[in-house]
């Protein structure tokens, strides 16, 4: 079936790096953008970063502009998330989503249970 | 940034009642990117309505969205039970890509 599986969270210290991964399965990944949305502990749901199909457009939220890389292996059927600076405002559940089509500017369709990341 | 707002903040209703909830966002947003996910507690978001008006995969008819520039709704025609949980409104057509705060709804 369709899914998303998210890794590599974990506590980490303010100032640190980290990164996420996410592994596609039951689709052809190649044809999908992807996002990354965050989702602090009782919190609303905070978008984070998107990347096309290719992985030559991105785009990124203004709280994480800078210090946040999202990237794609198609031949792994792998997204990836790499975090700098990291500050414990970044503290949240961090799923992937696919989008509907290979265009970015598309709503997302299938979701991750996510991976939690704590920074302390 | 276009800001999202969602309105009201929780929305306590019966079983067979209508549900009305708004979403207003700080600019105009192409109705083709603006999208309604529903999340229940320790669940991923599931998508309900894209461009504006179209229901998802699987999703049941009684949920519908209409709306345009700054203004959109998504209306329950009859709650069901399962239809306790939060309700996002985002919009994709301008990065960065914004979610509003939702809205609970509560089944009485």
């Amino acid at each position: 079936q369709v899914q998303l599986v998210e890794s590599g969270g974990g506590v980490v210290q303010p100032g640190s790096s980290l990164r996420i991964s996410c592994v596609g399965s039951g689709f052809s990944f190649r044809s999908y953008a992807f996002h990354w949305v965050r989702q602090a502990p009782g919190k609303g749901l905070e978008w984070v970063a998107v990347i096309s199909s290719g992985g030559n457009d991105e785009y990124y939220a203004d709280a994480v502009e800078g210090r946040f890389s999202v990237s794609r292996d198609n031949s792994k059927n792998t997204l990836y998330l790499q975090m700098s600076s990291l500050s414990p405002e970044d503290t949240a559940v961090y799923s992937c989503a696919r989008g509907m089509s290979s265009v970015i500017p598309d709503a997302l369709e299938i979701w991750g249970q996510g991976t939690l990341v704590i920074v302390s | 940034e276009i800001v999202l707002t969602q309105s009201p903040g929780t929305l306590s209703l019966s079983p067979g009642e209508r549900a009305t909830l708004s979403c207003r966002a700080s600019q105009s947003v192409d109705s083709r990117f603006l999208a309604w996910y529903q999340q229940k507690p320790g669940q991923a978001p599931r998508l309900l309505i894209y461009a504006e008006s179209s229901r998802a995969t699987g999703v049941p008819d009684r949920f519908s969205g209409s709306g345009s520039w700054t203004d959109f709704t998504l209306t329950i025609s009859r709650l069901q039970p399962e239809d306790c949980a939060v309700y996002y409104c985002q919009q994709y057509g301008t990065s960065p890509f914004t979610f509003g705060p939702g809205t609970k709804v509560d089944i009485k």
